[in-house]
């Protein structure tokens, strides 16, 4: 079945420091999502990417999906403490439901 | 809006044991999702359902776990009997649409389900 991977799992960065976390996908995406869990709560949808080489930006994050649509990434410039959480990209195929990368937990060191 | 809304918070209970965890989708919603969260295996989509139906269960892992949708504002998972590697966070999420992998998802707070 469809697989989404995701690395790195953990990333420790100083607060003020660039943060990137990637996704990749064994088969063709249609679209791919990004969500944010801060710890103890629940994924809140940052963005959807369709088109083969899209690149959004919200404030500091910048989202890519790759031209052929098997990988994607986040960036975010200049971490702050707000950022802490764990970042999960979801994919469509084939199969008509998303699914979940395994996730990158960010640390920002103050 | 309140959001989907879920039902307990937290729930621990013994191995063998009937757990019921509980939704509210956010009014207006067409499609429900249930998800289970584990350090293991990440977020794994158990079952979904649009317009109250039952549209893709292939997630459920056994005969042990079934949900319901009696009507557009409320569902159910169920789990009977409990097993201690069942323990995980489960979220209800909502879509407005047909539930389709295009679609954003709202998830609620979550169920964190200890069996011991």
């Amino acid at each position: 079945g469809q697989q989404v991977m995701q690395i790195p799992q953990y990333q420790h960065v100083q607060e003020g420091e660039d943060f990137t976390t990637y996704c990749n996908s064994s088969t063709t995406l249609s679209n791919i999502q990004w969500y944010k869990q801060r710890p103890g709560g629940h994924p809140v949808f940052l963005i959807q990417l369709v088109k083969s080489g899209e690149v959004k930006k919200q404030k500091r994050l910048t989202f890519q999906f790759g031209e052929a649509k098997k990988n994607s990434s986040l960036h975010i410039t200049a971490t702050q403490t707000t950022d802490v959480g764990t970042y999960f990209c979801a994919g469509s195929g084939s199969a008509r439901q998303l699914t979940f990368g395994s996730g990158t937990q960010l640390t920002v060191l103050p | 809006d309140a959001g989907v809304i879920q039902s307990p918070r937290h729930e621990v209970t013994e191995m063998g044991q009937e757990v019921t965890l509980r939704c509210k989708p956010i009014s207006g919603h067409n499609s429900l999702f249930w998800y289970r969260q584990t350090m293991m295996r990440g977020l794994e989509l158990l079952i979904y359902f649009n317009n109250n139906v039952p549209i893709d269960d292939s997630g459920m892992p056994e005969d042990r776990f079934s949900a319901k949708m009696p009507n557009a504002s409320f569902s159910t998972l169920k789990i009977q009997p409990s097993e201690p590697r069942d323990s995980a966070v489960y979220f209800c999420a909502s879509s407005p649409g047909t539930g389709g992998s295009n679609e954003k998802l709202f998830f609620g707070s979550g169920t964190q389900l200890s069996v011991l």
